[in-house]
């Protein structure tokens, strides 16, 4: 089955600089990508998502790369600002409809005023 | 407004007891998922289900069960509560036609003694 591998498990930026969370998967098939945010006791959201036909895309301050050669993703987050502030999950599936998706281990991004 | 809604937020059993976690989605979805959220571990699917009386089991199914009677409708279900199974749980569902987002509930706190 597929495996998401995520790093940093933690990360810390001054507020204002920019923050980049790296994805790695192993099935080649791949190829849906969302990014979920989950801040301090809430459910995880979907904030961004990239299909492995393009190799970027990108919402206001938000984007997310893909390079399927190497099979990994990573979402850029520019201007942080303390709203920022959660767990980030990368996830992978394989097609539409009713594949199931796998996540990595998260990101807790910390934004320093 | 997608609206996934479990029934327990915080639960506090003990070690033997059987725990039924409910999930209930107001829009129609076909798939429904439970994940199971852990420090460092991320999220990890336990059982999934496409269909009404069907289901899947996900990766770290041992110890768990499921039921999906109506399309609305999943539950999990700890046969015979342990202490290894205090977690966060997170039900999930999606749209088989919308790509693989999925939409998270609020999450169960659940700790066994």
């Amino acid at each position: 089955g597929e495996n998401v591998e995520q790093h940093p498990s933690t990360l810390s930026v001054q507020e204002g600089d920019s923050a980049v969370i790296k994805c790695t998967y192993s099935d080649s098939a791949s190829n849906y990508f969302p990014w979920y945010k989950q801040e301090l006791g809430k459910r995880p959201q979907l904030i961004i998502d990239i299909r492995s036909n393009v190799g970027e895309k990108k919402d206001q301050r938000i984007a997310v790369t893909l390079n399927k050669t190497a099979k990994h993703f990573s979402l850029h987050i520019t201007e942080t600002q303390p709203e920022d502030s959660a767990v980030y999950f990368c996830a992978a599936s394989r097609s539409f409809g009713n594949e199931k998706l796998t996540f990595g281990t998260g990101t807790r991004l910390t934004i320093i005023p | 407004d997608v609206k996934v809604t479990q029934s327990s937020r915080y639960l506090v059993k003990r070690t033997g007891e059987k725990v039924f976690l409910e999930c209930v989605q107001d829009m129609d979805h076909e798939n429904m998922f439970w994940y199971r959220q852990d420090p460092g571990l991320g999220l990890r699917l336990i059982y999934f289900s496409y269909d009404v009386k069907m289901k899947e089991k996900g990766d770290i199914p041992e110890g768990y069960s499921v039921s999906r009677e109506k399309k609305e409708r999943f539950s999990l279900i700890l046969e015979s509560a342990s202490t290894n199974q205090t977690s966060m749980y997170l039900c999930a569902s999606s749209l088989q036609s919308s790509g693989n987002t999925i939409y998270f509930g609020e999450g169960s706190w659940l700790t066994v003694v």
